[in-house]
């Protein structure tokens, strides 16, 4: 089983569409949670962190259930700007060393 | 105003050569990290430098040798090249602490083994 499992998409959408990722992770120690968003061959970049109470970033809403070890990413009103691929972070253990593990990503297509 | 800098961006070379990519900060990190992106967009840490010391050193050929000459650079070296290390290879680097997990991507070294 993969440590971060998202599916891969890709996600075809129409402007102004709502749409959701969701991303399952295997290790119950994980503390610390992120979407990265990575644009076609360029670096992956910080999106936002996860908290456990959700929290919501302009259009842009993260989920995380602790229980299920699963975490959602809501996009609304899509932009076509927003095409990109989303990935799924976890941190590697409960200590902080910085050790990231990235989930494959899920491919998001906005069409006009 | 470059944050995280890398060199080269692209890199061909032949299988059984030795290569070196570099990376540079100048954020005032103090950990830098290196990341494997395969065919399949999987990344994968390699290796990370927390004030250059290494922390992280996960099951990489020993063909791939880090350097961290100070906390701004981190360079690795790749001996003996094979078809198998060609992938985008991305230098990352963040500040221990609170954002230790807020990692900043250079741009990638593409690298092609023919």
């Amino acid at each position: 089983r993969k440590e971060v499992e998202q599916d891969p998409g890709p996600f075809n959408v129409p402007e102004g569409a709502t749409v959701a990722f969701n991303c399952t992770y295997s290790n119950s120690a994980s503390q610390s949670f992120f979407w990265y968003r990575q644009d076609c061959r360029k670096e992956p970049k910080l999106l936002m962190s996860v908290y456990s109470s959700g929290n919501e970033d302009g259009r842009f809403t993260a989920q995380l259930n602790r229980a299920s070890q699963y975490i959602s990413l809501l996009i609304r009103d899509s932009k076509l700007s927003d095409s990109a691929t989303y990935l799924c972070v976890v941190n590697k253990s409960s200590s902080n060393t910085g050790k990231l593990i990235f989930g494959q990503g899920t491919t998001l297509q906005v069409k006009p | 105003d470059t944050a995280v800098s890398q060199t080269p961006k692209y890199l061909v070379t032949q299988m059984g050569n030795d290569k070196s990519i570099k990376c540079e900060q100048n954020l005032g990190h103090d950990t830098m990290y290196w990341y494997k992106q395969d065919s399949k967009k999987f990344l994968k840490i390699m290796f990370s430098y927390n004030n250059k010391e290494l922390i992280i050193n996960e099951t990489v050929p020993n063909r791939f040798s880090p350097k961290s000459p100070d906390k701004a650079h981190l360079n690795l070296h790749i001996n003996s090249l094979e078809l198998g290390d060609s992938a985008v290879y991305f230098c990352a680097s963040s500040m221990r602490g609170q954002n230790y997990n807020e990692q900043f991507f250079g741009p990638g070294t593409r690298l092609t083994v023919l």
